[in-house]
Order: structure tokens, then sequence, then C-alpha cells
């Protein structure tokens, strides 16, 4: 079975860090382009950040560039998301999302259950 | 960055009827276009890509049309595990992706 388990979410202090996993399976991962996507309470989803298969692409939302890391371990399996400066905006529920091919990062065709994130004093 | 915009914010319709969802992007995004559904405490599924290609194992009663800044996802003959919230997604000038504000269909 195809699946994507995200971990590492929990509540932490404005201007804190975290590091997000998402762990793979039932597929090949070093085939596949990922993604992380967070949906704020009752609010849509939002991009956050997406890397190519080798690692080689790289790309952020503006409202996270510069105090978040993407990075993947293809041996392992896994994708990660390194939080630093958090904010109360980036309070959410992160998901993991497959891109559909090597190359293509969206649609994603494969979602995570995702983690949750609270920043709050 | 393109701006995506569902219409209505919430959609009554019975039991077996059709619901038709509307999608407008702020500047042309050609066919590439996503439809996700996302029922309560669920991640977003993906049920149409590049427009109308429906994804694997979704039923036909799912359809999108439209290309350039109009679209359309219509479900027929409505059943209750279609009652959600449905957003669309361009992924044709990126970065960013961007996401409409979501379309909740509920039972009238």
């Amino acid at each position: 079975e195809v699946q994507l388990v995200e971990s590492g979410g929990g509540l932490v202090q404005p201007g804190g860090s975290l590091r997000l996993s998402c762990a793979a399976s039932g597929f090949t991962f070093s085939s596949y382009t990922m993604n992380w996507v967070r949906q704020a309470p009752g609010k849509g989803p939002e991009w956050v950040s997406c890397i190519s298969s080798n690692s080689g692409f790289i790309y952020y939302a503006d409202s996270v560039k510069g105090r978040f890391t993407i990075s993947r371990d293809n041996a392992r399996q896994s994708l990660y998301l390194q939080m630093n400066s958090l904010r109360a905006e980036d309070t959410a529920v992160y998901y993991c999302v497959r891109g559909v091919s090597i190359t293509i990062f969206f649609p994603g065709d494969v979602w995570g259950q995702g983690t949750t994130v609270t920043v709050s004093s | 960055e393109i701006v995506m915009t569902q219409s209505p914010a919430t959609l009554s319709v019975s039991l077996g009827e059709r619901a038709s969802l509307s999608c407008r992007a702020s500047q042309s995004v050609s066919t590439n276009l996503a439809w996700y559904q996302q029922k309560p405490g669920q991640a977003p599924r993906l049920l149409i890509y590049d427009t109308s290609t429906r994804a694997t194992g979704i039923s036909a009663r799912f359809s999108g049309s439209g290309s350039g800044t109009e679209f359309t996802l219509t479900i027929s003959s409505l059943q209750p595990e279609d009652f959600a919230v449905y957003y669309c997604q361009q992924y044709n000038d990126w970065p960013p992706f961007t996401f409409g504000q979501g379309t909740k269909l509920e039972i009238k």
C-alpha cells in the first residue's frame, strides 16, 4: 500500500523550531518529487515547499522562505521540513504530498494524514 | 501569484441531483488545474487533474471541464459520500502552487 506518514508536530512557542518528518512506503520514493502543504484551521490548503527527486531543485513559498528548509533522504525513504523562527501564522496541519512523477511536483496524488503544528505561548 | 477563486462558498444540493462547482483563475493556467475532495478530519484527495482527467479509482460521476481561467467540476447524481469540501489548484505558473478557498457541498 502506498503510504505517507508524517510526524514531529506539536506545540511550540513563537520563535521556536520543529522538524517534521514524512516516512514513505509502498513505492520507490526516489522516483517522485515531494511537497509540503499546510492547512490552517478552517482555511484552504497552502503550498509550503517542494523538492525534486534528487534534491536538485527546491522551492519555497514566500511566507516561509528563509525560515523553513526542506530535505529528503532517498535511502531512508523520508522527507523532512525543518521549521525555524516559527510564528503564530504557521499554525496548521502539515501534509506530506507526493508529486505525480519524477519531474512534476503537482498534482499531488498521495497525501499523508497530516501532523499538527501549533505555535503559541 | 495566480489567485484561484471558487464559487459558491457553499452549495446545497439534493441527493441524486447534479452539482456544478466553479473555479476561476486570475490569469490563464491553460489546462493545468486539479480538483481535490476533502472530508472532515481527512487529507485532501486528488479527484481530477489536467482539468478533466480522473485520478485512479475516482468515480465517473466526477467530471471536469474548462480552460484558461474558467473551470467547472461537475458531480452527477450526488451520493451521500460526495458531500465534502472541494478545492481547485493550479500548477501552470509556479512557484507558488495555489489553491482556491474551497466550496462546501452540503445536502439540501
